[in-house]
């Protein structure tokens, strides 16, 4: 069956440092990834999504990166934490047909001080 | 924007009420999602409803789409505390490969 892992589950930083938040899928080859962003008792805006390795599609400008490594490997990142980059951050696959289900790992809660 | 609402934003009822949440949206979709997220966990997949369909049930939870009216609403009958939770609806538009997801109903279920 296939499971998805992201770390860590919480995380408070300072403003002005790196971040990276990683995320792996096992049981499955060649899926879909997503990087979604979640303000508290918000909704989710979505930041990121890869189809393939090395290929990377950003939703919105902002301070923060992406990159995917491996099939199965997908990295947030960013040099310099400000304060707005605070949030529940949250990772999720789906097979490659358009617009298919997601699923979602557990989240990281970033606290940006 | 392409983001719709739910409504209502949030919602208490006693346990064995039906709660019913609704969900608008504003461009041509190819499915509607709904999804589940109990506090500070990622979010659960709970149904899938294509546009060419107007209903689908799984176990205590109907789906309901009206494409004419750009809404959907999910049905939880029999609710229990363990329900308590946000839903969360998600768009899937054709020639986009991500979903979008609404601001979500926070569902309280008082045993």
């Amino acid at each position: 069956s296939q499971t998805i892992h992201q770390w860590p589950a919480t995380l408070v930083q300072p403003v002005g440092s790196p971040l990276s938040l990683e995320c792996t899928v096992e049981g499955t080859s060649n899926p879909n990834l997503y990087w979604y962003r979640q303000a508290a008792g918000r909704g989710l805006q979505l930041l990121f999504y890869s189809v393939g390795i090395g290929q990377i599609s950003s939703e919105v400008p902002q301070n923060l990166s992406a990159s995917r490594p491996q099939d199965r490997q997908f990295i947030l990142s960013s040099k310099k934490l400000l304060l707005s980059d605070s949030g529940f951050y949250l990772c999720a696959w789906s097979v490659k047909r358009e617009s298919e289900k997601l699923f979602f790992g557990s989240g990281t809660q970033l606290s940006v001080l | 924007s392409q983001q719709g609402e739910e409504d209502p934003q949030a919602l208490s009822i006693q346990e064995g009420e039906n709660a019913t949440m609704n969900c608008s949206y504003k461009t041509s979709i190819n499915n509607l999602q709904w999804y589940r997220q109990n506090s500070g966990r990622g979010l659960v997949h709970l149904i899938l409803i294509r546009s060419n369909e107007r209903e689908k049930h799984s176990g205590r939870l109907r789906v309901t789409l009206d494409t004419s009216k750009k809404s959907s609403s999910l049905l939880i009958t029999a609710s229990r505390a363990a329900d308590t939770a946000s839903y969360f609806c998600a768009r899937g538009v054709t020639g986009r490969r991500a979903l979008t997801f609404g601001s979500g109903t926070r569902l309280q279920v008082q045993p």
